[in-house]
């Protein structure tokens, strides 16, 4: 079993449409957790941390659940600049906290 | 402008050839990482650093090596040892205190 997992998707969504990525991680000992978003043949990119509150920047909408040990991205409101594949990425906790990624999910968002 | 630079941006390298990949960081950033991306894969860590003259091997590190003589640099080399050396590479630098990594554009490497 794969530490983080995400769904590959792709999801194919119209402009205007809320979509929602989730993200299972398996190290109950993680502490810090992040999406990415990379677009094709580019680095990846923070697009927020994700905190146990739940955290909101505009139309994107982290939430973490300890208890199930996963993470999910609400994005409303889609736009044709949000397709892209998102990264769930957890921090392993040892010397050096390591990142761990997730494979990503594309998302395609069509007009 | 701050931030992480790479290269070459394309590289080719026959079989058997050692070549190496450049980082730079003016962050001010004390660790720095090196990962690989294959198609359809999530990132890998090959080593990482975090303080000069210190690194440790990452989950993949064999076929590979480094070095961190300077606190800005932070070179890996992809030794002919290098089973499948063809892939996206990238490099990064974390800021501690929020735990962030940021990434340089890559580097993709092609064996011919």
């Amino acid at each position: 079993r794969k530490e983080v997992e995400q769904d590959p998707g792709p999801f194919n969504v119209p402009e205007g449409a809320t979509v929602a990525f989730n993200c299972t991680y398996s190290n109950s000992a993680s502490q810090s957790f992040f999406w990415y978003r990379q677009d094709c043949r580019k680095e990846p990119k923070l697009l927020m941390s994700v905190y146990s509150s739940g955290n909101e920047d505009g139309r994107f909408t982290a939430q973490l659940n300890r208890a199930s040990q996963y993470i999910s991205l609400l994005i409303r409101d889609s736009k044709l600049s949000d397709s892209a594949t998102y990264l769930c990425v957890v921090i392993r906790m040892e010397y050096g906290n390591k990142l761990v990624f997730g494979a990503g999910t594309i998302l395609r968002v069509k007009s | 402008d701050g931030g992480i630079t790479q290269s070459p941006k394309y590289l080719f390298r026959k079989e058997g050839q050692n070549v190496t990949l450049s980082c730079e960081q003016n962050l001010n950033h004390d660790a720095m990482y090196w990962y690989r991306q294959d198609p359809g894969q999530g990132l890998r860590l090959i080593y990482y650093s975090q303080i000069v003259n210190d690194f440790q091997k990452g989950d993949i590190a064999e076929g590979y090596s480094v070095s961190r003589e300077k606190k800005e640099s932070f070179p890996l080399t992809v030794t002919s040892a290098q089973k499948n050396p063809t892939a996206f590479y990238l490099c990064a630098s974390m800021h501690r205190a929020t735990d962030t990594q940021y990434f340089g554009p890559g580097t993709r490497l092609t064996v011919l």
